[in-house]
């Protein structure tokens, strides 16, 4: 069974930096291309980045938002997925969500986890 | 950026209804589009990929059509679990982005 559980949110404040991560189980976490999505209270999704497998080269790509600020990394050894947050804004604040995206037949989010929250206040 | 747009924002309906959902993309996505539903408090599941594929284990009352700007997700006979928020999503470029979201409430 596919699992991709997120940890590492809490409550800071403007500016400071956190690291989330997402243990995967139940495929093969190294052939996976994997992304972030947020979710503010009350709001709807929103994207916040992709890293591809590093046969695939291992690229990212972020939201404007974000970009400058974030970083996605993976530790295929571990089967972790990390989102490296710094210069955190109120705005930032949301559940994140960890997702896998199979690739297959298309481009989609097919697995999420439960999400963590982080709430940015001052 | 692509510009995903839901109508309605919010619809009422009944048990065993028929219920039609439209997203329109500024810009065509081909056939990337998904669609997903969202319980409050819980993750998104995917319900629909690639327009009109049915994800495994979602029930068949669900289909989605549509390609370029234009898509549609019904649900042929609303049932109890099906209430909530549904987004539409476009993966046709980067960066990923949403609709707004349609509540679907019971009436």
């Amino acid at each position: 069974e596919v699992q991709v559980v997120e940890s590492g949110g809490d409550l800071i404040k403007p500016g400071e930096s956190l690291r989330l991560s997402c243990a995967a189980s139940g495929f093969t976490f190294s052939n996976a291309w994997m992304n972030w999505v947020r979710q503010a209270p009350g709001k709807g999704l929103e994207w916040v980045g992709r890293i591809k497998s590093k046969t695939d080269g291992g690229t990212t790509d972020y939201a404007a938002p974000v970009k400058g600020r974030f970083t996605i990394s993976r530790d295929d050894s571990k089967n972790t997925l990390y989102l490296q947050m710094n210069s955190l804004k109120t705005e930032d604040t949301a559940v994140y969500y960890c997702t896998t995206d199979p690739r297959i037949g298309g481009r989609y989010f097919q697995h999420w986890g439960q999400g963590t929250l982080i709430t940015v206040s001052p | 950026d692509i510009q995903m747009t839901q109508s309605p924002s919010s619809l009422s309906a009944s048990v065993g209804d028929r219920v039609t959902i439209t997203c329109r993309a500024s810009h065509s996505v081909s056939t990337y589009l998904n669609w997903y539903h969202q319980n409050p408090g819980k993750a998104p599941k995917l319900l629909i990929y690639a327009a009109s594929s049915l994800q495994s284990g979602v029930p068949s009352r669900f289909s989605g059509s549509g390609s370029g700007t234009d898509f549609t997700l019904t649900i042929s006979s609303l049932q109890p679990e099906d209430f909530g928020t549904y987004y539409c999503q476009q993966s046709y470029e980067i960066p990923y982005t949403f609709g707004q979201g349609t509540k679907l409430e019971i009436k």
